[in-house]
């Protein structure tokens, strides 16, 4: 167990709707990653948070949102899905913003599949 | 853009053999790399890191090896084991840069024959 929960680990739906997906840190981490991981783009990342405010934003698309709670737990929103939205969703978090260097926790991740 | 990549999708090596898995990056910011193995249903997992500062590291049966002249990195597994077979991704980070986020590769994955 790396610490890092993700929840649902598995998820079915189909193409136009919305799914939101949660993610707890580790204890003690300020900040939180997403990233998706399809067969033919690898790992991308998508949106970091830093205690509840956002940090960066990589290859994110309009129809995704996300956010950090006071708490620091996060949920990513998917609107509007399409088949191509289907892939493994990860969540990683790190004590620090910037720099993480080797405190970087991935979860096991949320398979979602648009149907 | 920044672009990782790896140069072999696939690897199978003979269990008890060395096996060496490699990396470009184009990123001359980068100044901090990591390796990650990955099974199947699991995230990745840290196997080891190496700073721009460094040229090689060496951990419990993997060594990095780093060449910044021609932004290439290596792991190498010593006495590889069938437990050794997975996914392995290498990314980088600007560690001194303001976001933590990592680019990855796209995987090599790794099999271990009996």
């Amino acid at each position: 167990d790396s610490g890092v929960t993700q929840t649902p680990k598995h998820l079915i739906t189909a193409t136009g709707q919305r799914v939101t997906l949660r993610c707890s840190p580790r204890s003690g981490d300020l900040s939180v990653y997403w990233y998706q991981q399809s067969l033919d783009q690898g790992l991308q990342f998508l949106i970091q948070y830093y205690n509840g405010e956002e940090r960066a934003k990589g290859n994110i698309l309009e129809r995704f949102s996300a956010q950090q709670f006071p708490d620091l737990h996060s949920e990513l929103n998917l609107s509007s899905l399409e088949l191509g939205d289907s892939a493994l969703y990860f969540c990683a978090s790190s004590v620090v913003g910037q720099g993480a260097g080797v405190g970087y926790t991935f979860g096991s991740g949320t398979r979602l599949t648009v149907v | 853009g920044e672009n990782v990549g790896l140069h072999l999708p696939t690897l199978s090596v003979q269990e008890g053999d060395n096996s060496i898995i490699n990396c470009a990056y184009s990123n001359s910011a980068s100044d901090y790399f990591i390796w990650y193995k990955q099974e199947s249903g699991k995230g990745p997992q840290f196997i080891i890191d190496i700073r721009s500062n460094m040229d090689k590291r060496q951990g419990q049966r993997v060594t990095v090896l780093l060449n910044k002249t021609v932004k290439h990195l290596s792991l190498q597994i010593a006495a590889t084991q069938p437990g050794d077979s997975a996914v392995y991704f290498c990314a980088d980070q600007n560690y001194g840069g303001s976001q933590g986020n990592l680019i990855f590769g796209k995987g090599t994955k790794l099999s271990v024959k009996p």
